[in-house]
């Protein structure tokens, strides 16, 4: 049973308008996200993460909010560009710190058309 | 630049045959994660260490899978014997206790015939 869902497998966004990728989880002990971006041939990057503590955390083009209560958590990207082409894997862990493993989504592939 | 180092970045094998990917972790990180992504199951936790013990492993085939760390700078995953359904891309991550996020290499794609 997967833990943390993205329903989404793709999208498909117009550069400068905003992308929305959204992440489901079940595990009410989970208590920090974060979202991971993965080019080709390439080992997942991290992104931004946000604290079950806050609502919100904006940086730069990347916001990601996270509503508790729905155990769903979402990824704004403001305005998107083509380079933001890549797959985007949602994780959750318990407790800060590296030491706690990452349980991952699925993952969603954006497109960002020019 | 601190990065993970991941070896070898393909590998083609028959089945059968022993398959062993080596990770280098980030100087001074305590923790190490291996990761399977596959089409179907996203990014999957094999096993992860702390301080070079063994924590969790789960979520990794116990007959023929094995990770190992021999030393602070080295994670090994091996699979013996190797099947078809082993291929993958496989991912070595390190992350240290007072960050928040795993770092990852750029993984082995291993197949498997």
């Amino acid at each position: 049973d997967q833990q943390v869902k993205q329903n989404s497998p793709s999208l498909s966004v117009q550069e400068g308008r905003i992308s929305i990728l959204n992440c489901d989880y079940t595990n009410s002990m989970f208590d920090y996200f974060l979202w991971y971006k993965k080019y080709p041939a390439e080992g997942p990057t991290f992104l931004i993460s946000i604290s079950s503590i806050k609502d919100k955390n904006e940086d730069g083009r990347f916001t990601v909010f996270l509503n508790k209560s729905a155990k769903h958590l979402s990824l704004h990207i403001v305005p998107s560009q083509p380079g933001d082409s890549a797959v985007y894997f949602c994780a959750a862990k318990e407790g800060f710190g590296a030491g706690n493993m990452l349980t991952f989504g699925g993952g969603t592939r954006l497109m960002v058309k020019p | 630049d601190a990065r993970v180092t991941q070896t070898p970045r393909h590998k083609v094998t028959e089945m059968g045959q022993e398959v062993t990917m080596r990770c280098q972790p980030i100087l001074g990180h305590n923790t190490v994660f291996w990761y399977r992504q596959t089409m179907m199951q996203g990014l999957e936790l094999l096993a992860y260490f702390r301080n070079r013990a063994p924590l969790d492993d789960s979520g990794m085939p116990k007959d023929r899978f094995s990770a190992e760390m021999p030393d602070a700078t080295l994670a090994t995953l091996k699979i013996q014997p190797s099947e078809p359904r082993d291929s993958a891309v496989y991912f070595c991550a390190s992350g240290l206790g007072r960050n928040t996020e795993a770092f990852f290499g750029q993984g082995t794609r291993l197949t498997v015939v």
